[in-house]
């Protein structure tokens, strides 16, 4: 069962327009999530997350937004560069159930960002 | 040392034979936790170790799968009498506290 899900597989963008990568979760236990980037032939690179606490979190060009009540969250990355065409994992994990610190990842979303 | 390291970056194995893996993490990162990837998937969790103790496993982790972190140092995974079903990505990452780093991984094809 899919707890974690990123039903874009792809996304194409114009250089210079916002990017919005969205998510959903269905474990309610969920506290803590992350945006993974992964290039090919790599391994995934952290990129942003957010505690529960919270509903935005900002670093740059990269911004996440959770709605707990919808259990979505969602990445927005403004402007978007060729750089950024990678492919975005959506993570999640429990902190409060002490189970480790494991993530439950999405499928992720493939962003091409348009010169 | 700036990442988390793993050996070999590509494996071709024959179905029946073994492979061990090795991760070594991030030196000051006592969690480490083995996780594998099939095309179209995001990764999966697999394992997981706090320093030397092996605290949590899969049910993805069949008997043929093992996990060692004997000095809360590297990491090795170990998969006995492969199957073409274990072809993918494995991959390992390590934190301290809540920030995670994933090494590059290794790809096991099972011919």
């Amino acid at each position: 069962d899919q707890q974690v899900k990123q039903n874009s597989p792809s996304l194409s963008v114009q250089e210079g327009r916002i990017s919005i990568l969205n998510c959903d979760y269905t474990n309610s236990m969920f506290d803590y999530f992350l945006w993974y980037k992964k290039y090919p032939a790599e391994g995934p690179t952290f990129l942003i997350s957010i505690s529960s606490i919270k509903d935005k979190n900002e670093d740059g060009r990269f911004t996440v937004f959770l709605n707990k009540s919808a259990k979505h969250l969602s990445l927005h990355i403004v402007p978007s560069q060729p750089g950024d065409s990678a492919v975005y994992f959506c993570a999640a994990s429990a902190r409060r159930a002490n189970t480790g610190n494991q993530f439950y990842f999405g499928t992720g979303t493939s962003l091409t960002v348009i010169p | 040392d700036t990442g988390v390291s793993q050996d070999p970056r590509h494996k071709i194995t024959k179905r029946g034979q073994n492979v061990t893996f090795r991760c070594d993490p991030i030196s000051e990162h006592n969690r480490l936790y083995w996780y594998r990837q099939t095309l179209g998937q995001g990764p999966e969790f697999l394992t997981y170790f706090q320093n030397e103790a092996q605290l949590e496993k899969s049910r993805l982790l069949s008997d043929r799968f093992s996990a060692e972190r004997p000095k809360g140092s590297f990491s090795t995974l170990e998969i006995q009498r492969t199957e073409q079903g274990d072809s993918a990505m494995y991959l390992c990452a390590s934190s301290l506290n809540w920030a995670t780093a994933f090494g590059s991984g290794t790809r096991l094809t099972v011919v």
